[in-house]
């Protein structure tokens, strides 16, 4: 069955500090697609980043980079000297052909990210 | 400016009393999809839809109805609504199912 975990519920940290947010994912697919979602307070939902598993590369946007990794069926979220505008909630997510084909998104439970200055 | 507009953004109501969340994009998105966001719960997909008149249930579909009479409009209806519904709701639309979603600014819902 799909499955996303994020294991971290809230994570602390002081500007500047590196930063990763985990998720681990289960599915029976061999094609899927993963995403991460930004939630600042204000409550809007920011798409971050969408890659498909066919594609193994590191992905790196400025101060963020993702690490996808098959072999431990993870794709972990780093922010590089973090700033106070990182604070937010991040959602991993994951949609598969078995499920729904393609159409069932099914997100982790989120990592509340406070960076404090 | 592409956007997805639900309304309303907030609502108290009491139990059984009919409501509905619309919802309407004008990115001429063929995938569109309802969520509900719980604390430590994350977004649970409520309903969805592939294109006009096409719609199937999500992981938690009980006590909603949707409908997609039109490419831009999906309305969510609590036909009965419960306490248990009591939640944040987002509307989401995509090119098809999967791509990246733009999402809604959400809709508070309070059942009393």
């Amino acid at each position: 069955a799909q499955k996303v975990t994020q294991a971290q519920t809230e994570i602390s940290v002081v500007e500047k500090e590196d930063v990763t947010l985990d998720c681990v994912y289960e599915t029976r697919d061999t094609t899927y697609y993963l995403f991460w979602y930004k939630q600042p307070p204000s409550g809007e939902l920011v798409f971050l980043i969408r890659r498909n598993s066919f594609d193994e590369q590191n992905e790196i946007s400025g101060r963020y980079s993702w690490n996808f990794q098959k072999s431990t069926s993870s794709f972990n979220f780093t922010i590089t000297a973090s700033q106070v505008v990182d604070s937010a909630v991040y959602f991993c997510a994951l949609s598969d052909a078995f499920s729904g084909g393609y159409n069932k998104l099914i997100f982790g439970a989120g990592t509340r990210l406070a960076v404090h200055p | 400016e592409a956007q997805v507009t639900q309304n309303p953004r907030y609502l108290i109501t009491v139990t059984g009393k009919k409501l509905t969340v619309t919802c309407s994009q004008n990115m001429n998105h063929e995938y569109m999809s309802w969520y509900r966001q719980d604390p430590g719960l994350g977004l649970r997909q409520i309903y969805y839809s592939m294109n006009v008149e096409v719609t199937d249930k999500g992981d938690v579909p009980e006590g909603y109805k949707v409908s997609r009479k039109e490419k831009r409009n999906f309305p969510l209806i609590l036909e009965s609504p419960s306490p248990n519904q009591t939640s944040l709701y987002f509307c989401a639309s995509s090119l098809v199912s999967n791509q990246p979603q733009h999402f809604g600014d959400g809709t508070r819902l309070s059942i009393l």
